[in-house]
């Protein structure tokens, strides 16, 4: 299977919070990151969490790590329409050598007026 | 910092010619990646430098691709022949090491092979 799942597709409305998702398999992940795409553009680093934090929080972001279940989740607060675009969960895997990031698939943000 | 500076933006060419995409890193990084989007594999690493030096290729689909890193401000990546399942886009990121190992991606080379 994959190394990091994440939903296809999440829409709210604007002014909702946002909760995006993602799971991975492999325990030596050392950090956790959530990247913004827009339509267009490149990847856009919007915050990440060291695997021995449970929370981070970032203004509108905060990060949920849940090492056991090896579970991330992205929530953005009072959601705004410019928050639409795909958002990828990735984790940088301990080792020499391995500093490659592994992607998700992406969770395309859909927030409706 | 300007960012991540790739080139060219959009690529179109025929099966069978080569192409060649550039990439200029953040000054002062010192490892640099290149990673291919497809609908289908997703964002996938072909390879990576660390101070000018491949450390890892194992992304490279075959033969046809290349990559060089000539000095600290700049690498290429080169299809040649270039065919139709190579059309993708192509992402350069580039990061100053450390545990963090964060990564900061270009707006990358849409290239259409017909």
């Amino acid at each position: 299977g994959e190394d990091v799942e994440q939903s296809l597709f999440l829409s709210v409305r604007e002014g909702d919070s946002s909760v995006i998702n993602c799971t991975y398999t492999d325990s030596s992940s050392t950090y956790l990151y959530w990247y913004k795409q827009e339509p267009g553009a490149g990847l856009q680093l919007l915050t990440y969490i060291f695997s021995n934090m449970d929370m981070k929080q970032d203004q509108r972001l905060t990060v949920l790590l849940n090492k056991k279940d090896k579970h991330l989740s992205l929530r953005i607060a009072d959601t705004q329409t410019g928050d639409s675009a795909i958002y990828f969960c990735a984790e940088s895997k301990k080792g020499t050598g391995r500093r490659a990031l592994t992607f998700g698939s992406g969770t395309r943000l859909q927030v409706q007026p | 910092d300007a960012g991540v500076i790739q080139s060219p933006r959009h690529e179109v060419t025929e099966m069978g010619q080569e192409v060649t995409l550039r990439c200029k890193p953040i000054s002062g990084h010192n490892s640099l990646f290149w990673y291919r989007q497809t609908m289908m594999r997703g964002l996938e690493l072909l390879i990576y430098f660390n101070n000018n030096v491949p450390i890892d290729d194992s992304g490279m689909p075959e033969d046809r691709f290349s990559a060089k890193m000539p000095n600290a401000s700049f690498s290429t990546l080169k299809i040649q022949p270039s065919e139709p399942r190579d059309s993708a886009v192509y992402f350069c990121a580039s990061s100053l090491g450390g545990l963090e190992n964060i990564q900061y991606f270009g707006a990358g080379t849409r290239l259409s092979v017909l």
